[in-house]
């Protein structure tokens, strides 16, 4: 089946400084990825997508790269503020708008 | 910001028992789904739901589960007799376009058999 992996499950760093989040999925076919935060307490909640067609999205003090050759995908938290401290997700999906396979997370802390 | 709605927000059951778990998706969508998070696990995926019938569904959901959209406003999740296993964080979620700009969840309800 689908396997979606992240190489580090916690990750701390100090308030304004740059972080990166990987991500490793294992499914050539997989077209479009999510990064997803949880919050204590709450459900997952979209961050920002990519579709397989691109390489680099930014947002809002996000960015997602995706590397096909590699099937790598990372995410970018530029000035890392308290309020990005959660856990994040990456999550695929292969031409199905039914169903996302979700990665094991990583846990993100933001030490002020 | 529209919600996804989750009741309750925890629940405790014996084994054996029938639960059901209930969930109001943002008006404007048509796609309903349900995941679990098995503590310290990763979310999976349950079942989805479009034009008033399960679209997919997983290994995990098997004749124990079924998924009903009473109304116009719930879906509801329906465990019929309850294992140890079945001890999770479920998670409604809803979308208006299906995989696009991933879904909403709500906040979940953590479901502990006893």
């Amino acid at each position: 089946g689908e396997s979606v992996g992240l190489h580090l499950p916690t990750l701390s760093v100090q308030e304004g400084d740059n972080s990166i989040i990987n991500c490793a999925y294992s499914n050539s076919a997989s077209d479009y990825f999510i990064w997803y935060k949880q919050e204590s307490g709450k459900g997952p909640q979209f961050i920002i997508d990519i579709r397989s067609n691109m390489d680099k999205r930014q947002g809002q003090r996000v960015t997602v790269l995706l590397n096909k050759t590699v099937k790598h995908l990372s995410l970018q938290i530029a000035a890392t503020q308290p309020g990005d401290s959660a856990v994040y997700f990456c999550a695929e999906n292969i031409n199905n708008f039914n169903k996302f396979y979700f990665g094991s997370g990583t846990k993100l802390n933001v030490k002020p | 910001e529209p919600e996804v709605t989750q009741t309750p927000s925890h629940q405790v059951t014996q084994m054996g028992q029938e639960v059901i778990l209930r969930c109001v998706p943002i008006s404007n969508h048509l796609y309903f789904y349900w995941y679990r998070q098995i503590l310290g696990q990763k979310v999976e995926f349950l079942v989805s739901f479009y034009n008033n019938e399960i679209s997919e569904k997983s290994e995990i959901f098997d004749d124990q589960f079924s998924v009903e959209r009473p109304d116009g406003s719930n879906f509801t999740l329906k465990i019929r007799s309850t294992k140890l296993e079945d001890s999770a964080m479920y998670f409604c979620a809803s979308s208006r376009q299906g995989r696009d700009y991933g879904y909403t969840f709500g906040s979940g309800t953590r479901l502990t058999v006893v």
